[in-house]
Parts: structure tokens; sequence; C-alpha cells
């Protein structure tokens, strides 16, 4: 049962231009959305995250957007940079009972190109 | 600030040994969280830990595996008997006592065990 799900397993894309990862869930009781970003052989680093009373949340080159009506978010990445090539998770958590547990998706693997 | 910290690096274990996994969160943080990752698959989540309490295990498989957090020095997960589906990644999370409804967690580089 993959309650978040990343249909795409990979992305190519150019320096300087925008990166959009997307991912899915089937639990409405999720109500919080990380995004991380792995390199290979290093554990996921943090990058953004979303509170569900949200739609849009802001980090520097980073941009999480939340459409809860579609039960969808993405992760916008601009400009791109090559040093941004990695494998990146959305996950999410549903609070209450399962406060620890985060649901990952499968990872996109993100490429930018020089 | 030293980050999460896990040990062994690299684990190989011959099938029916026990493989003992170990994570230092980051200091003043208080929860653990462990997470096993299989080839071509994302993370899922095995248990939560406080202090000597596990909050939730509902990933854990019901055999041979075991978690502890102790009131002085890291967390360990424990795998008794190993066999060739245990060899994945095993990941420590922590996070600090819980203020506000933020979730994140901060994850240490990773044990990879092998089974023989």
């Amino acid at each position: 049962d993959q309650q978040v799900k990343q249909n795409s397993p990979s992305l190519s894309v150019q320096e300087g231009r925008i990166s959009i990862l997307n991912c899915d869930y089937t639990n409405s009781m999720f109500d919080y959305f990380l995004w991380y970003k792995k390199y290979p052989a290093e554990g996921p680093t943090f990058l953004i995250s979303i509170s569900s009373i949200k739609d849009k949340n802001e980090d520097g080159r980073f941009t999480v957007f939340l459409n809860k009506s579609a039960k969808h978010l993405s992760l916008h990445i601009v400009p791109s940079q090559p040093g941004d090539s990695a494998v990146y998770f959305c996950a999410a958590n549903a609070g209450g009972t399962s406060y620890g547990k985060l649901t990952f998706g499968q990872g996109t693997i993100l490429t930018v190109h020089p | 600030n030293a980050g999460v910290m896990q040990n062994p690096r690299h684990l190989v274990r011959r099938r029916g040994q026990e493989a003992r996994l170990r994570c230092s969160p980051m200091k003043g943080h208080s929860h653990v969280y462990w997470y096993r990752q299989l080839p071509e698959e994302g993370l899922k989540f095995m248990v939560y830990l406080q202090k000597e309490n596990i909050i939730d295990e509902s990933g854990m498989p019901k055999e041979r595996f075991s978690a502890e957090f102790p009131k002085e020095g890291p967390s360990i997960l424990r795998i008794q008997q190993v066999v060739r589906g245990d060899s994945a990644a095993y990941f420590c999370a922590s996070s600090p006592l819980i203020a506000g409804a933020t979730y994140e967690q901060y994850f240490g580089p990773g044990t990879r065990l092998t089974v023989t």
C-alpha cells in the first residue's frame, strides 16, 4: 500500500532552468509534508517542509506547493545547479498517534546538466 | 554541533548471526527513529523511541528485530539470526523535544548491512 507516490523515477534538467519534482498521496490524514535530498552513501538531508494549513512555502531556491484537494505536492528548484543532482524524497506525517512516523515516496533521481 | 552518528557504517554478517546497529542522536535530541531502505526503494519506518520507551514500533518485523534507547548511551537496533533479505541500508534519525507542530527528522549516514 503505497500511500506516498513519486511517479517519475528520474528527471533531467539543464543548469539554470527550473526543476519540478512531483509527489502524490492517498492518506487524507497526512497533515505535514517534507522534502529530503539524498546523495549516494549518505543519509537524507532535510530541505523544506509545509503544513497542510498552507499551500506554499519558500526557502531560497526551493519552493514547495501543496494542493490538498488533489492530494498533490511539488518541489520547485530555481535556478537548478549541478550540485542539486541527487535523489529527492517526499515524505508525509499524519500527526496524532503516528507523530514519529514519516511515510516516504520511492524517490526521484534529479540530474542537472551543466 | 555533531550530527546524528551511526556505527558501523558497513556491517557484513553471515546468515544466522546477530547484527547490532548503533545510533547516537544529535545533541539535545531525545527522539530517535529507525528506517530501512531496501535497494531501489524509499525509506520504510521501523520504530520510534524516546529514552527508555518505545513509542511506535508499528514498522518493526514481528520476529528477530528489536530496538532500545537506554537512559545512557546510544540507541541500538538488533537483528537476530539475520537472513539475506535483511540486507539493506538502515538509517537512524533524531528530533528535538516537541516544540510546535513540526516533524523534521535529521538523519545519520546509515549502516549498510550485507548478509552473506
